[in-house]
């Protein structure tokens, strides 16, 4: 298996823009986990899906940020509209159950400028 | 609010000398898990160690856990400029299927 895969590696949007950010978790795994990476912050968990069902979304931080995992092999994290308090490293992660050894992505680093 | 923080935040050594890195968490957890990130990159598991275990090898890694103290430490031994890293640990809180929390991390240099 390639492991978990993310796209796109970079992205650089203007404020007010949608940003979709994607994510292919590892085969067989009945778990994945959205988090994002900041400095200040560290790494935060936005939201977390159990068999393409999104289980806790209170790390979301607000309105604009939505994810869907309409099958096992693909979800999307979107941002609509982008602010460059945004901008981030976004990681996907899977696992095959909720608190075993999670797989990460390269993750996404997205620039809001 | 984050379940784990690291000590210290940043740590420098010299090739071959042992680095010691903490990790305090705040509730009872089923286990405890070690990650690994380097520069640019996404995040490693290196080792889980279970609320009834003590202590954990992986090679050059040792993990303790004191789950009275609520504490853990990694020891990476005869350390090498490859494992100039960010070290994390997280935790499941012993609360039904809650996933992963993460600390801020240790940044690790290892000088040659």
């Amino acid at each position: 298996d390639a492991g978990v895969i993310q796209s796109p590696r970079h992205e650089v949007t203007e404020m007010g823009q949608e940003v979709t950010l994607r994510c292919k978790p590892i085969s067989g795994h009945d778990y994945l986990f959205w988090y994002r990476q900041t400095m200040m912050r560290g790494l935060e968990l936005l939201i977390y899906f159990n068999n393409n069902v999104p289980i806790d979304d209170s790390g979301m931080p607000e309105d604009r940020f939505s994810a869907k995992m309409p099958n096992a092999s693909f979800s999307t994290l979107k941002i609509q509209p982008s602010e460059p308090r945004d901008s981030a490293v976004y990681f996907c992660a899977s696992s095959l159950g909720g608190i075993t050894e999670a797989f990460f992505g390269q993750g996404t680093r997205l620039t809001v400028v | 609010s984050q379940q784990g923080e690291e000590d210290p935040q940043a740590l420098s050594i010299q090739e071959g000398e042992n680095a010691t890195m903490n990790c305090s968490y705040k509730t009872s957890i089923n286990n405890l898990q070690w990650y690994r990130q380097n520069s640019g990159r996404g995040l490693v598991h290196l080792i889980l160690i279970r609320s009834n275990e003590r202590e954990k090898h992986s090679g050059r890694l040792r993990v303790t856990l004191d789950t009275s103290k609520k504490s853990s430490s990694l020891l990476i031994t005869a350390s090498r400029a490859a494992d100039t890293a960010s070290y994390f640990c997280a935790t499941d809180p012993n609360s039904g299927n809650t996933p992963l929390v993460f600390g801020k991390g240790t940044r690790l240099s290892v000088i040659a």
